[in-house]
């Protein structure tokens, strides 16, 4: 019955590598996010993608690059991976624009 | 953009004690207000939210109160309990052009409650 799905959990890459972490929700949502949680635990919002329309974090460098196939959908893609890079990423999704967000369980990111 | 900022950020309390955990937000456009909670390696869960149009609002032991004059919004837990103990971060949002709505959230705060 998961909501927010999220894969991998756990990703260990080196510097300079790309990766993707796949995202899927099965609640009929109209949008999706994606969220980076630093080691402070502060979370901020990457990306907004709600029908078809994307909406970019300015503050997100452009080797990230989310890519959403169909409503259910929204994936992450990563390029030239820094150290910097190694956090938390969460997946969320909702129905509606001001609406409840319902998170995925996270990928945790370690960049070596 | 919008900026939440929260305090405090760590708040230790007896168990049965009460725990308030506040927040102010700069754009007077936001109309949603959020608290999540997040236990150790979780993930964020809802546990309360509040719009513009209402003042207080009250889930058993959780209550949150707006005061959108001051911009400002607060998070009560009464009879706090050791499973209370986790992060809670506050957000703030509005609507964006139908493309969802982009939570801003504050820094955190770690609760403990001690048995």
């Amino acid at each position: 019955d998961t909501a927010v799905s999220q894969t991998p959990k756990y990703l260990v890459t080196q510097m300079g590598n790309d990766k993707s972490i796949k995202c899927e929700q099965n609640l009929g949502h109209d949008t999706m996010y994606w969220y980076k949680q630093d080691s402070k635990k502060f979370l901020k919002i990457m990306f907004s993608y709600n029908n078809k329309e994307l909406i970019i974090n300015e503050t997100v460098p452009n080797r990230f690059s989310p890519k959403s196939p169909d409503k259910a959908h929204l994936n992450l893609h990563i390029n030239s991976l820094e150290l910097g890079d190694s956090a938390v990423y969460f997946c969320a999704s909702s129905q509606d624009p001001v609406d409840t967000q319902y998170f995925g369980p996270g990928t945790r990111l370690t960049v070596l | 953009g919008e900026n939440v900022e929260q305090h405090p950020s760590t708040l230790s309390v007896q168990e049965g004690d009460s725990a308030v955990i506040k927040c102010t937000y700069s754009d007077s456009a936001s109309n949603y207000f959020p608290w999540y909670k997040q236990e150790l390696g979780k993930r964020p869960q809802l546990i309360i939210d509040i719009r513009s149009n209402v003042g207080e609002k009250k889930d058993q032991r959780i209550a949150v109160t707006l005061n959108k004059t001051a911009k400002h919004f607060s998070l009560h837990i009464t009879e706090t309990q050791p499973e209370d103990s986790a992060v809670y971060f506050c957000a703030a949002s509005r609507r964006n052009n139908n493309a969802g709505n982009m939570l801003t959230f504050g820094g955190g705060t770690r609760l403990m409650v001690k048995p």
